[in-house]
């Protein structure tokens, strides 16, 4: 149980297209879904927090107009990448937080995340 | 304000012998603390994660991390490394106390597993 499916894998775009990628919750339910990025060496920087039924919450120095997070149901998160520039290049990793009658133990559920380039 | 230090950007081991990945953490509260492994182009996956209870937590793989309250330490450890451990291990934290469910990651250690 816990898998969580992040789609395209890898997508490679032309600069000023936009990129949709998709994070589901296969098998449970998460009203709190977590969009991180991923510099090549580095750590992972939590971008927003996505929340089923409204508005994400971007972390400071994150453009909301640029990324744009829709979680439109209890299993699903989309970030967009509008305008798209090859600084935008970068590995996202989604992450889902497992809503449960139980005590909240934590843990994240995470995407294999999506390579995207920028040319 | 949470945050994690892996003070080590690479740990290098041989086959069989024990392995000691370092992490120490900052939170105001009483934290939630986690590793994961990741493999490149890969998503994170969970390896262990330490609540409350016993500070020695076994998870995953044959991995167990030691919770050390006085010296704000959560180190992973191996008593024998094989060469399929190599990769990329982050330590991370939650400060259940400030509400917010978001994890924040360590720097990465890349475990290397000679044979």
């Amino acid at each position: 149980g816990a898998v969580v499916s992040q789609h395209p894998s890898r997508v490679i775009c032309k600069s000023g297209t936009s990129v949709k990628i998709e994070c589901r919750s296969l098998d449970f339910q998460a009203t709190t879904m977590f969009w991180y990025r991923q510099f090549p060496k580095q750590s992972l920087m939590l971008m927003a927090t996505s929340n089923e039924g409204s508005k994400a919450t971007y972390e400071q120095g994150v453009e909301k107009d640029k990324f744009l997070i829709n979680h439109a149901s209890l299993t699903l998160s989309t970030l967009t990448v509008t305008s798209a520039h090859p600084e935008d290049s970068s590995f996202y990793i989604c992450s889902a937080r497992w809503d449960r009658a139980s005590q909240d133990t934590g843990e994240l559920f995470f995407g294999e995340g999506s390579r995207l380039t920028v040319l | 304000a949470q945050s994690v230090a892996q003070p080590e950007d690479q740990v290098n081991v041989a086959e069989g012998n024990p392995l000691t990945v370092k992490c120490t953490y900052s939170v105001s509260g009483n934290p939630y603390l986690f590793w994961y492994v990741q493999y490149p182009n890969r998503g994170l996956q969970f390896l262990l994660k330490y609540i409350t209870g016993d500070n020695l937590v076994k998870g995953s793989y044959g991995f167990e991390a030691e919770f050390n309250k006085s010296q704000t330490s959560f180190h992973l450890k191996k008593p024998s490394a094989l060469v399929s451990d190599s990769a990329l291990y982050f330590c991370a934290v939650r400060d259940p106390d400030t509400g917010r469910r978001a994890l924040t990651f360590g720097s990465g250690t890349r475990l290397q597993v000679q044979p």
